[in-house]
């Protein structure tokens, strides 16, 4: 069975300062698909990131990065000088049957308030 | 990217009273379509696959006579709340699966969710 976890369920920051997002996963399959997604208070998901497994550079994105070892089957995510609209529910998922587009497994969240 | 919507947004029922929740995708086919559901301050939980044209695959624990999910068309999914109860007060979040085999891109795009809450 497929799993993710997210040990962080709450992070507080002062405003400007960096923030890292762990997420760890657990899947048999070779082949497989690694997201993150934002959820604001709005509730809406908003995607942010797709990775497989046979792409471990790491990425950024302006303020955001991803770290993807799959040594330690990690995906982690840090927000570089995070601002108050940063704030919001991020999930870490896992993709199932090594398709990007099939149903996902999601992390528990890790709520980040980012206060000024 | 494409875009999913679903109808309604927010809905307040009374207990024992059956919702239907719409998620449609916009500017593409999904044969597959997907039913999370989210409690406040929880993960989004898998609850079942919908497929165009066949029964829905429901996971584990989700009750299929409670959770009736029909796939009519190529860009309609349905889900209704039979004889709901408080307990059945959540976050539905749909999502649609455009597969483009010939282009050899798979994505799902979530919908914006509906909020449901019984009285």
């Amino acid at each position: 069975a497929q799993k993710v976890t997210q040990a962080q369920t709450e992070i507080s920051v002062v405003e400007k300062e960096d923030v890292t997002l762990d997420c760890v996963y657990e899947t048999r399959d070779t082949t497989y698909y690694l997201f993150w997604y934002k959820q604001p208070p709005s509730g809406e998901l908003v995607f942010l990131i797709r990775r497989n497994s046979f792409d471990e550079q790491n990425e950024i994105s302006g303020r955001y990065s991803w770290n993807f070892q799959k040594s330690t089957s990690s995906f982690n995510f840090t927000i570089t000088a995070s601002q108050v609209v940063d704030s919001a529910v991020y999930f870490c998922a896992l993709s199932e049957a090594r398709a990007a587009g099939n149903k996902l497994t999601f992390g528990g969240g890790t709520r980040v308030l980012v206060k000024p | 990217g494409a875009v999913v919507s679903q109808h309604p947004s927010r809905v307040i029922c009374k207990s024992g009273t059956s919702v239907k929740i719409e998620c449609r995708s916009l500017d593409f086919q999904a044969t597959t379509m997907f039913w999370y559901r989210q409690f406040p301050k929880k993960s989004l939980m898998l609850m079942a696959t919908s497929n165009e044209g066949s029964k829905a695959t429901y996971e584990q624990g989700v009750e299929k006579d409670k959770f009736l999910i029909n796939h009519a068309s190529l860009t309609l999914s349905t889900l209704t709340v039979t004889s709901a109860h408080p307990e059945d007060s959540s976050f539905y979040i749909c999502s649609a699966r455009d597969f483009l085999e010939r282009e050899g891109t798979d994505t799902q795009y979530f919908g914006p969710g509906t909020r449901l809450t019984v009285l």
